[in-house]
Order: structure tokens, then C-alpha cells, then sequence
């Protein structure tokens, strides 16, 4: 089955830098990879997501970058902001005919520091 | 719309104890997950229900069952709780059009077996 590693585990920047927090993943048929952000003691929430076909996305201050022949993916936020802060999940999975399912990271705990 | 609502939101329970855990969406998606959230591990998947009818294991499916009771409602049974299962439990829903869409959670149930 699928394996994803996500690194670092825990980050800390500067407010207005920017932040990187890389994933790896086993299975060369994955091909949908969405990043979760998750506040203390909430839901995770989708923030940006991408598929195989497409090298970059980005969204205001979020880009997603992956890198299909390496099996890796990355999650940038610029200029960053106190709200920033919280626990960041990727995630793989691979089309199954329906049976589609994802394959988290272990997270990565992001502290913007004022 | 309510999106994914779970109940209860807080529960302890002694070693040995039975529950089941509700869950219920209003999107109209056909898949459904349940995950738990422990601390380092991510959210791993426990089972998932891609239509109404089916179900499957995920990762770790030991000592849980659960019931699609139709195409909005997902429940997850403990038979007899050890504290191995304390953890925060969230469930999820996503519609499966073409290959993988995003999932969406429910604000997760703390479970706490003594």
C-alpha cells in the first residue's frame, strides 16, 4: 500500500518569511495529493490540492509543487502570518474505481513566531 | 447545510465498555471514512464506505465494526473499549465523480477509555 513520509515534524518562522514542509510518497499510481490544515482542537480543512497532470497550483500565499518522477510534493506559504499556525497534513491516494482512499503524513506543526 | 456531523463530541468509557460512534452527512456524497487522530501518527484510516451498501477496512480495523445505514449515515461500533482506542475520532465524506475529490471532516468525537 501507499506510504507517505512528511517532513519536518515541526517548523518555526519568522512572521513574513516563508514556510516549506515536503511529502514523499511509495506508490508511482498515486495521483491526487491534497493538503489539510488543522487548528487546535478542530476539523482538518482542505487548503489546496493537486493532481498528477499538473506540475504547480497555487492559491494567494499557498503553492503546491510536485515532482512526479522523484514522488515528492511540497507545500509553500509566503509572507506568513500568525494564523498560520497550525498542524499541516498531506496526502496521497491513487484512483480505484470508486474506491478511492487517502494515505496521510504525520504531520507537520507550524508556529509562526510574531 | 451542516456538512459532516458527528455525535457525541466528548466520551469516556470505562475498559470493556461498548459504543457506537454517529456520523452523518448532507452533501450527498457516496463515500464516507472513519479515521483516528493520535499524536505523531497522523489520522490513519480505520474503514471507509464507498457507496451505500459496502464497506472496507483501512489501516487499522481491528476491534471496530461499522454499519453504512444508508447514503447519509456512517457509524463505528466499539465491542468492548480497551485504552489502546483512546484517541480522537473524525469522520469524513467525499463524492466520487472521476478518481478523487476532497474529503471533508466532522469536527471529531474524544474518546477516553479508562
Amino acid at each position: 500500500g501507499e506510504n507517505v513520509e512528511q517532513h519536518p515534524s515541526t517548523l518555526s518562522v519568522q512572521e513574513g518569511d516563508s514556510a516549506v514542509i515536503k511529502c514523499t510518497y511509495s506508490d508511482s499510481a498515486s495521483n491526487y495529493f491534497p493538503w489539510y490544515k488543522q487548528e487546535l482542537g478542530k476539523r482538518p480543512q482542505l487548503i489546496i490540492d493537486i493532481r498528477s497532470n499538473v506540475g504547480e497550483k497555487k492559491d494567494q500565499r499557498i503553492a503546491v509543487t510536485l515532482n512526479k518522477t522523484a514522488k515528492h510534493f511540497s507545500l509553500h506559504i509566503t509572507e506568513t502570518q500568525p494564523e498560520d499556525s497550525a498542524v499541516y497534513f498531506c496526502a496521497a491516494s491513487r484512483n480505484n474505481f470508486g474506491n478511492e482512499k487517502l494515505t496521510f503524513g504525520t504531520g507537520t506543526r507550524l508556529t509562526i513566531i510574531p | 447545510n451542516a456538512g459532516v456531523t458527528q455525535t457525541p463530541k466528548f466520551q469516556v468509557l470505562k475498559t470493556g465498555q461498548s459504543m457506537t460512534l454517529q456520523c452523518a452527512q448532507d452533501m450527498n456524497h457516496n463515500s464516507m471514512y472513519w479515521y483516528r487522530q493520535d499524536p505523531g501518527m497522523g489520522l490513519r484510516l480505520i474503514y471507509y464506505s464507498a457507496s451505500e451498501g459496502t464497506t472496507d477496512k483501512g489501516e487499522v480495523p481491528n476491534g471496530y465494526n461499522v454499519s453504512r445505514l444508508n447514503k447519509r449515515e456512517f457509524s463505528l461500533r466499539l465491542e468492548s473499549a480497551a485504552p489502546s482506542q483512546t484517541s480522537v475520532y473524525f469522520c469524513a465524506s467525499s463524492v466520487i465523480i472521476v478518481g478523487n475529490q476532497p474529503q471533508h471532516f466532522g469536527d471529531g468525537t474524544r474518546l477516553s477509555i479508562l
